[in-house]
């Protein structure tokens, strides 16, 4: 059973626009981490937040941990050709830390 | 170093084969897994050990097998490949589960006919 569900699925926007990934999960995790894939390869690690209520900047890209540690927001403001990816967001629920649990995938192509 | 390596590339296989996808990985992690990549679906975790001799099934183990004998090493075995495993399939190592860097091989291209 998935725990993790991203929204939107598809994303296709204009260079220069803002957007917003969503993350969420009846489940509480002890940390949360958010990956981009590009076709035919692994997907790589962005970042990693691990406190309730946590923001990470990365760049243009801004990730945040809810309080209650059930869901995740990527924000990415003014969209490059280069963030066009597939992002997914993977974490380990309280109970069960060993098993790393993916998101559905949100797939974001930028238009230039 | 390679980091973590998988082969082969594609395969392709006819319903009721077997064949064993390798993956391998030199960063000394004791973390290793097996997920399967399917449109709609993202990343489904199939088996995953915490280190050499120790297993454990994910959301998806029916039809796979693993073994880890050694640190390095972690290949998955498809016992009698049927058409719902066509997939791509990618191996991936860390120092633990939670809140550590997944890295993950190249993948696996797989199709059952």
């Amino acid at each position: 059973t998935q725990l993790l569900e991203q929204s939107p699925q598809f994303l296709s926007i204009q260079e220069g626009e803002n957007l917003t990934v969503y993350c969420n999960s009846s489940s509480v995790f002890s940390s949360l981490q958010w990956y981009r894939q590009e076709p035919g390869e692994g997907p790589v690690l962005l970042v990693t937040v691990v406190t309730g209520g946590e923001v990470k900047k990365l760049k243009r890209l801004t990730f945040q941990f809810g309080d209650a540690r059930k869901d995740s927001s990527l924000h990415i403001t003014a969209a490059q050709p280069g963030d066009t990816g597939l992002y997914l967001c993977a974490g380990a629920a309280r109970g069960a830390t060993n098993k790393l649990i993916f998101g559905t995938g949100t797939l974001l192509a930028v238009q230039p | 170093n390679a980091g973590v390596t998988q082969t082969p590339k594609f395969q392709v296989l006819k319903t009721g084969q077997s064949m064993t996808l390798q993956c391998a990985q030199d960063m000394n992690h004791e973390y290793m897994s097996w997920y399967r990549q399917d449109p709609g679906m993202g990343l489904r975790l199939i088996h995953y050990s915490v280190g050499a001799g120790i297993t454990d099934q994910g959301e998806v183990p029916n039809g796979y097998n693993v073994s880890r004998s050694t640190t390095e090493d972690f290949p998955l075995r498809l016992l009698s490949a049927a058409p719902s495993q066509t997939s791509v399939y990618f191996c991936a190592s860390s120092y633990g589960a939670r809140s550590y860097e997944q890295y993950f091989g190249p993948g696996t291209r797989l199709t059952v006919t």
